[in-house]
């Protein structure tokens, strides 16, 4: 597809299990972004690759949450030991290079569910 | 620090009237400035941007957004509403550290 792929769409868990969300991004985008959006926090930053460098994880709330990107294209957000708080719709945008004014592309989301 | 404060959290409009969203932000570099548009259970898309040059910003679906400096305001208005303009809206900056810092939304309601 032309767009940020996301899977899955919906995803309801038991709290303490954990839970892998994938990204897909665009075709030769060589940044890629995580955000969680929630009721109560907003749109909030997670975590930045781009290209072969060293990831931003400076958005990551707790050492329960990682994400890796394979190959400079996909990538995979982990939360371990799920929370209730985890709940929220989990964003992931890419764009075409590293550059501030380089405008980030979304998916339609993953929302999570915490049982 | 950078942040982005969306003055109403919804607006509602009638069917032709004319859009007014605001948005403030603070950053210590010179901003790169965003609108996205959210429709229900779907991604953000964007609206229209502002990096640098011409400070009036027009965008898709009739929108438009002036940069003003001297008031850290970054404007999102439509002369025209329109009923599919229904949806939440948000302002977002961006500087060196290339992550969006996002307002915290704002529901447009456009009444027929």
């Amino acid at each position: 597809g032309a767009g940020v792929s996301q899977s899955p769409s919906n995803k309801v868990t038991e709290k303490g299990k954990d839970v892998e969300l994938r990204c897909d991004p665009i075709s030769g985008h060589t940044a890629l972004y995580w955000y969680r959006q929630s009721l109560g926090q907003g749109l909030e930053f997670l975590i930045y690759f781009q290209g072969n460098s060293a990831p931003d994880k400076s958005g990551l709330p707790s050492d329960r949450f990682s994400a890796e990107r394979t190959g400079g294209s996909v990538s995979t957000l982990t939360i371990q030991r799920t929370q209730q708080e985890d709940s929220a719709v989990y964003l992931c945008a890419s764009s075409p290079s590293k550059g501030s004014n380089q405008p980030q592309h979304f998916g339609d989301g993953t929302r999570l569910s915490i049982l | 620090a950078q942040s982005v404060t969306q003055l109403g959290s919804h607006v509602s409009v009638s069917e032709g009237a004319l859009v007014l969203l605001r948005c403030n932000y603070s950053s210590s570099v010179p901003p790169y400035l965003f609108w996205y548009v959210q429709y229900p259970n779907q991604g953000l898309q964007l609206l229209l941007k502002y990096t640098t040059g011409a400070t009036l910003v027009k965008g898709i679906n009739g929108f438009e957004a002036e940069f003003k400096k001297s008031e850290t305001s970054f404007h999102l208005t439509k002369p025209s509403a329109h009923m599919s303009d229904a949806a939440e809206y948000f302002c977002a900056v961006s500087d060196a550290g290339n992550m969006l810092t996002f307002g915290g939304g704002t529901r447009l309601m456009v009444k027929p």
